[in-house]
C-alpha cells in the first residue's frame, strides 16, 4: 500500500511569488491535513479537508489556502511568498476527519529567497 | 490556545543509557500521541494514549499519560542508535465537533554508538 506522496520534494522560490504543493493520500483515506514545520515554531496546523470541504483551519493568513479534489488528493497554495514562509510543509492523511491515526508524507521543503 | 512544552529540547546520550522525555501542558487533552521523525521524513505515529494514568509499552519505549490528562512522558530503556530522531508529542482537543492536534516542538535525541 503506497504511503502519502507529496510533490515536489524541494522547492526554491523568491519573495512575492506563489507556490502550489500537492499531496496524494493513502488509498481509501478521505481526510487530508496540512502542517508547517519550522525549527522555531515546530509543527503548526494549517487546515484539514474532508470530502472536498475544509473542516478546520489554523491561525495562518489568507495567503495560505488549500483545496481537496473528489479523489481526495489535496493541494495547498501560498501566494505572495515571504521569507518567513520557508519551512517544511507536511501533509497527513487519515481514514476519516478528526483526530485518529495520521500518516504523514515526507514533506515539501520550501525555501524562499 | 493549547500549548505543549517538551523537555529537554535536545538530548545526547551514549548507547545503552536510559532516558525520559516530557510533554507538559496546562490544558486537558482527550488523547495524546507520540511521534518520531527522522531527518528528511515525516513524523511516524508511535502510540496514542487516551485514559488518564494509562501506560503503554512498545518494546523498549514506555509511554505514560498523566492522571489529569495534561502531561505525558516517554521513557526509553537501553537506547540504541536507531532511536535517534525528533520525538514529538501531540495533544488532541475537540471543539464544536471539530478535532485538532496541537504539537510540541519536540525533543531531538541523538544516541551515540
Amino acid at each position: 500500500k503506497a504511503g502519502v506522496t507529496q510533490t515536489p520534494r524541494y522547492l526554491i522560490k523568491t519573495r512575492g511569488q506563489q507556490v502550489t504543493l500537492s499531496c496524494s493520500p493513502i488509498s481509501g483515506h478521505r481526510s487530508v491535513s496540512w502542517y508547517q514545520q519550522t525549527p522555531g515554531q515546530g509543527l503548526q496546523f494549517l487546515f484539514e479537508y474532508f470530502s472536498e470541504t475544509q473542516r478546520n483551519k489554523g491561525n495562518f493568513p489568507g495567503r495560505f489556502s488549500g483545496r481537496q479534489f473528489s479523489n481526495s488528493r489535496s493541494e495547498m497554495n501560498v501566494s505572495t511568498l515571504e521569507l518567513g514562509d520557508s519551512a517544511l510543509y507536511l501533509c497527513a492523511s487519515s481514514r476519516r476527519e478528526g483526530v485518529e491515526k495520521l500518516f504523514f508524507g515526507s514533506g515539501t521543503q520550501l525555501s524562499v529567497l | 490556545t493549547q500549548l505543549l512544552e517538551q523537555s529537554p529540547q535536545f538530548l545526547s546520550i551514549q548507547e545503552g543509557e536510559n532516558l525520559t522525555v516530557y510533554c507538559n501542558s496546562s490544558s486537558v487533552f482527550s488523547s495524546l500521541q507520540w511521534y518520531r521523525q527522522e531527518p528528511g521524513e515525516g513524523p511516524v505515529l508511535l502510540v496514542t494514549v487516551v485514559t488518564g494514568g494509562e501506560v503503554k509499552k512498545l518494546k523498549r519505549l514506555t509511554f505514560q499519560f498523566g492522571d489529569a490528562r495534561k502531561d505525558s512522558s516517554l521513557h526509553i530503556t537501553a537506547a540504541q542508535p536507531g532511536d535517534t530522531g525528533l520525538y514529538l508529542c501531540a495533544g488532541a482537543t475537540s471543539r464544536a465537533g471539530s478535532y485538532q492536534l496541537t504539537f510540541g516542538k519536540g525533543t531531538k535525541l541523538s544516541v551515540i554508538p
